[in-house]
């Protein structure tokens, strides 16, 4: 089992729905957990941290995470075609807490 | 400065010559990496440092690759007698815990 598991999609959805990314953890001991996007071409750029179980939201995002269950996720509101890009899970390492485990990324297509 | 500068941002060097790669994080970050990125590919580690301890070497991929952190702060990594399957997209990231990782621009590295 990977350390990090995310569908690798591609997920496609039309503008204005919502968007569901999912991502499971191996690592019981991990306390923190992070969301980025990557655009094509470009770097991971971080858009959401989760560190209790439950929901956090920041606008148009929320997190979602269940340790009980190895599992966070991100929902995106009203998609627009800008947020057309890869999403990676990151969580640290719980022995080591400062290197992280990406998973591989989901891919997301907003369908205008 | 304000984000992790990285320098050059592309190169193109030939087979059998050595590379440096710059990383200059946010200051006051302690903890520095360095990944890469093969095309279509997820973020494969190769260096953790954090402060004055001895860095995480575990997933530099040969000994043609090696990676120095002076003063604590600016880090290059150097890819000796590149290989065509060393073309790939370097990124360095920093970090102060417990926040996510920030990410530079990244080094898009072609060897012909």
């Amino acid at each position: 089992q990977k350390e990090v598991e995310q569908n690798s999609g591609p997920l496609s959805v039309p503008e204005g729905a919502i968007a569901s990314l999912n991502c499971t953890y191996s690592d019981r001991g991990s306390q923190s957990f992070f969301w980025y996007r990557q655009y094509s071409g470009k770097s991971p750029e971080l858009i959401m941290s989760i560190y209790s179980n439950g929901d956090k939201e920041d606008g148009r995002f929320t997190a979602q995470l269940n340790k009980a269950s190895q599992y966070v996720s991100l929902l995106i509101r009203d998609s627009q075609p800008s947020d057309s890009a890869t999403y990676l899970c990151a969580v640290p390492r719980s022995n080591t807490g400062n290197q992280f485990y990406f998973g591989t990324g989901t891919s997301l297509t907003v369908i205008p | 400065g304000a984000g992790v500068s990285q320098s050059p941002s592309n190169k193109v060097t030939e087979k059998g010559k050595d590379v440096e790669l710059r990383c200059d994080p946010i200051s006051g970050h302690t903890a520095l990496y360095w990944y890469r990125q093969s095309l279509g590919q997820g973020l494969e580690f190769l260096i953790y440092f954090q402060g004055n301890s001895a860095p995480d070497k575990s997933g530099l991929p040969s000994d043609r690759f090696s990676a120095e952190r002076t003063g604590g702060s600016v880090s290059t990594l150097t890819i000796q007698r590149t290989q065509q399957e060393d073309s790939a997209v370097y990124l360095c990231a920093s970090r102060n815990v417990p926040y996510g990782y920030t990410f530079g621009s990244g080094t898009r590295l072609t060897v012909v």
